[in-house]
């Protein structure tokens, strides 16, 4: 069974820095992986998908990679600013039952 | 622009009362879902629909039942609502392929049970 794990829980940093959220998954047999953005309340609004074929995906600041063979992705958000804080998931999906499985996500604080 | 649009937003309800949440995508949509997220465990599927009258039980279907008679339309119904059934539930939706497409997600029902 596909598991996603997600690091770190948690992360606050500054305003203007750069940073790298984590995504990693058991099962490299993936359709595709996407990453959502969850504001406190609502629900989940989609930033980038990558196919399996894909090695990256990029809008405006964020690029999202996919490393199939180490079960690996990571979102690097450029430039970060306050209004990034959210919540941020991945999900993958896996070949045969096309059910996507979610990672707990990261909480992300940008501080002025 | 794509929509997944949840009925209720929050809802309080009794122990032991049959609670029906509605939720609807127009974007023609084969695939749709239905999840419930609590702190700590992250979102947790409870029953998935490929396609009209299609339905499949996810990882905590224990408690719940869906109904999918119109393509843009899937329920989600607690048979008799009980207090570990306190929660945020998330609907979703996708275009049926070959799992490469994209989900979208409604805004979510928060969900009481006292």
């Amino acid at each position: 069974k596909q598991e996603v794990t997600q690091i770190p829980a948690a992360l606050s940093v500054p305003e203007g820095e750069n940073l790298v959220l984590n995504c990693s998954f058991t099962d490299s047999a993936i359709y595709n992986l996407q990453w959502f953005r969850q504001d406190p309340g609502k629900g989940l609004t989609s930033l980038l998908l990558i196919q399996s074929s894909q090695r990256e995906q990029t809008s405006g600041r964020l690029n999202a990679s996919l490393d199939k063979s180490s079960g690996r992705s990571t979102l690097y958000i450029a430039a970060s600013q306050p209004g990034d804080s959210a919540t941020y998931l991945c999900a993958v999906t896996t070949g045969g039952s096309y059910i996507p499985t979610f990672g707990r996500g990261t909480s992300l604080i940008v501080h002025p | 622009d794509v929509k997944v649009t949840q009925s209720s937003r929050y809802l309080v309800k009794r122990t032991g009362e049959k609670v029906f949440l509605e939720c609807v995508q127009d974007m023609d949509h084969e695939n749709m879902f239905w999840y419930r997220q609590d702190p700590g465990l992250g979102l947790r599927l409870i029953y998935f629909s490929y396609d009209v009258k299609m339905k499949e039980k996810g990882d905590i279907p224990e408690g719940y039942s869906v109904s999918r008679e119109k393509k843009e339309r899937f329920s989600l119904i607690l048979e008799s609502a009980s207090t570990n059934q306190t929660s945020m539930y998330l609907c979703a939706s996708r275009r049926q392929g070959d799992g490469g497409n994209t989900i979208y997600f409604g805004e979510g029902s928060w969900l009481t049970v006292v």
